[in-house]
């Protein structure tokens, strides 16, 4: 069984730009989760979705949103980037009301 | 808040010894609390979950315990072993359904 894929694995960007990040769920997963964590720092929650529909968000400005889609995969978008939102970008998946989240490796973004 | 506090030195043992890692939280009242572990560059792995009326959780080396009066759960890791060497994490879900972790508990195990 595939596990949870993220793309890109790297993605550099200029302060101002936007950043789009990609998620594929485990087969059958339908819930979808967003964390942030910057260097040396613990996961912050960004974003839950679920069946198509943003069920939660963390403290987190509006420009960071995202998406899902009808197969579950989902798209996290970062507007107008600044050199704080340089990290490492983790997507999650479950089954709805399943526990244990299956993390994917997650997305390095730097903003230079 | 809600808060989740980890010990906030990292744990370096022996080969063989057994480690000890402490999670303690204010303002949650949990039906269950998780722990995973996170190497370097990658994504938690989910290790264990406990529920609020279990006081003991054990998977192979793994060992944890949950006291919801003490507000605090440990997670021991007994005949540790170089390739246990990663941060710990615990995570709790709050009221409104979002799962939180900790800031992580990073063991080194010396050969």
């Amino acid at each position: 069984e595939a596990g949870v894929t993220q793309s890109p694995t790297h993605l550099i960007k200029t302060r101002g730009q936007q950043a789009t990040l990609r998620c594929s769920p485990i087969s059958g997963h339908t819930s979808v989760y967003w964390y942030q964590q910057a260097l040396g720092l613990g996961l912050q929650f960004l974003l839950w979705y679920d069946e198509g529909e943003e069920r939660n968000r963390g403290n987190f400005p509006p420009r960071f949103s995202g998406r899902q889609f009808p197969n579950y995969s989902s798209e996290l978008n970062v507007n107008a980037l600044e050199l704080e939102d340089s990290a490492l970008y983790l997507c999650a998946s479950s089954l709805r009301g399943h526990y244990g989240y299956t993390f994917g490796s997650g997305t390095r973004l730097t903003v230079v | 808040s809600q808060k989740i506090e980890q010990n906030s030195e990292a744990l370096n043992i022996q080969e063989g010894k057994t480690a000890t890692l402490t999670c303690n939280y204010t303002n949650y009242s949990p039906a269950y609390l998780q722990w995973y572990r996170q190497d370097p560059g990658r994504g938690p792995v989910f290790l264990l979950l406990i529920r609020e009326n279990e006081k003991e959780k054990r998977k192979e080396r793994l060992k944890v315990t949950f006291d919801t009066t003490l507000k605090q759960s440990l997670f021991h890791i007994t005949a540790s072993q170089p390739a246990d060497s990663a941060t710990y994490l615990c995570a709790l879900r709050s009221n409104d359904y979002k799962l939180s972790f900790g800031a992580g508990t990073t063991v080194t195990v010396r050969a």
